[in-house]
């Protein structure tokens, strides 16, 4: 079966860096996505990767690395704003995107 | 203005009833999507659609079906609603089933079956 994993929830301080890993199982590979979601709303696109390496894009990086099944989102200079949950999703070989149960993430002062 | 449009935001509805929700993009998007969203929070795929293309995920029950008027338009009607189908439902659209193209979506509709 797919499968998408993440840490369900993390916590982090206001101006430091946290780091959300995503790991996956999937029939074929065509892109990997991270989308944040704020409560009570729709996920919002953050990033793309389809190649191994880190794409960054202002505060928020993404890493991925197709051999070992995994990504990971940077946030730098965490705000309170940035308190949401993260979506980590594959595109399979059919073009479906198979979604993780996100990471909510929590920013204290 | 409004990329992806859904309504209602609420639903309150019986068990045993019919309801629709509406979607509408404004994108010139050729994809359009349902989701549900579950109270574990995972997102997922009900049925995905494009001119061509109806596909439904196997694991949806037939009570559900998708009704697309137009390319930029794709409903989502459901009868005799169950308590577990309450969720909030997600529309979404994206350019096409390819490479670097992120789907955008609705801002749900929160079913409550009571």
């Amino acid at each position: 079966g797919q499968n998408i994993d993440q840490p369900t929830e993390m916590t982090a301080t206001e101006g430091a860096i946290v780091q959300i890993n995503c790991t996956y199982q999937t029939s074929g590979f065509n892109g990997l996505f991270w989308y944040q979601q704020h409560a009570g709303e729709a996920p919002t696109f953050l990033s793309y990767n389809v190649l191994d390496g880190l794409e960054e894009k202002g505060r928020f990086s993404s890493f991925l690395s197709r051999s070992k099944g995994y990504s990971y989102l940077l946030l730098k200079e965490l705000q309170m704003k940035d308190s949401a949950s993260y979506l980590c999703a594959v595109r399979d070989s059919n073009y479906q995107l198979i979604w993780g149960a996100g990471t909510k993430l929590i920013i204290k002062p | 203005d409004t990329a992806v449009s859904q309504t209602p935001k609420y639903l309150v509805t019986q068990m045993g009833n019919d309801k629709s929700i509406k979607c509408e993009q404004n994108l010139g998007h050729d994809t359009m999507y349902w989701y549900k969203q579950d109270s574990k929070k995972f997102l997922k795929i009900m049925f995905s659609y494009n001119n061509k293309e109806l596909i439904i995920n196997e694991t949806v029950p037939n009570r559900f079906s998708p009704k697309s008027p137009d390319k930029a338009h794709l409903n989502l009607h459901i009868n005799s609603l169950e308590l577990g189908d309450s969720a909030v439902y997600f529309c979404a659209s994206s350019q096409a089933s390819g490479f670097g193209t992120e789907a955008f979506f609705g801002q749900g509709t929160r079913l409550t079956v009571v």
